[in-house]
């Protein structure tokens, strides 16, 4: 699976827009990018994934740029309880059949501030 | 729907002790796994079971770890003996595809203590 890189951290002011970068240069045409975060105490919890196309759920939105080289979570209005570490993993979907783990990195703490 | 379940919380042991996590996915989901977090490092893979048989175990970090699935429903792992580099959460997820497409449902861990 392709590596990421994420800002170690970020703050927040809550109610405002938090916009997550990661950048996923070696990605590959048929990996997924995925994003998870982990509240403090928490396991992981999964947001959002895409492949090329923007994609837009009740949590949050992801943008994918045309060379798919780099892509930007964003939480529409940061709340205290987005705090958590925020992880950006580049996937191939498995096949049927077949497994392949999930590839937690550092993350990105964000904390959104009051 | 009840999500993934996994006990105890919190588990403190002497080294060369014996414990058994137990994770209980969410009903009718075939995929579990197993992952870790020891030590404030990152959260690394384990096992992946599809029902009770071990799909991947390329992650497991030596033979004092063994992990089951009988008849397909609640895991256990077990370590014997503990380390003290056993330290950490253990995580169990479970998802109803292998692709998880829509991602792994987590538990909320298992926070093992070796002393």
């Amino acid at each position: 699976d392709a590596k990421t890189t994420q800002p170690t951290s970020m703050d927040c002011a809550e109610g405002r827009a938090a916009n997550l970068p990661c950048n996923h240069s070696t990605i590959s045409g048929n990996e997924y990018v995925y994003w998870y975060r982990q509240i403090h105490s928490q396991g992981p919890q999964y947001i959002i994934h895409g492949l090329k196309n923007n994609e837009t759920n009740e949590m949050a939105s992801l943008i994918i740029t045309e060379d798919r080289k780099s892509s930007t979570l964003i939480l529409p209005h940061a709340t205290l309880r987005d705090t958590a570490v925020y992880y950006c993993i580049v996937r191939v979907p498995i096949s049927s059949g077949s497994a392949r783990q999930l590839t937690f990195g550092s993350g990105t703490q964000l904390t959104v501030l009051p | 729907e009840a999500g993934v379940t996994q006990f105890p919380s919190h588990s403190v042991i002497e080294k060369g002790q014996t414990v058994t996590l137990r994770c209980d996915p969410i009903s009718g989901h075939d995929n579990l796994y197993w992952y870790r977090r020891v030590m404030g490092k990152e959260i690394k893979f384990l096992l992946h079971f599809v029902k009770e048989s071990k799909q991947d175990e390329s992650g497991m970090p030596n033979n004092r770890f063994l992990a089951e699935r009988t008849g397909g429903t609640y895991s256990t792992l077990k370590v014997q003996p503990a380390e003290l580099e056993d330290s950490g959460v253990y995580f169990c997820a479970s998802s109803l595809e292998a692709r998880g497409s829509y991602g792994y449902t987590f538990g909320s861990g298992t926070r093992l203590t070796v002393v």
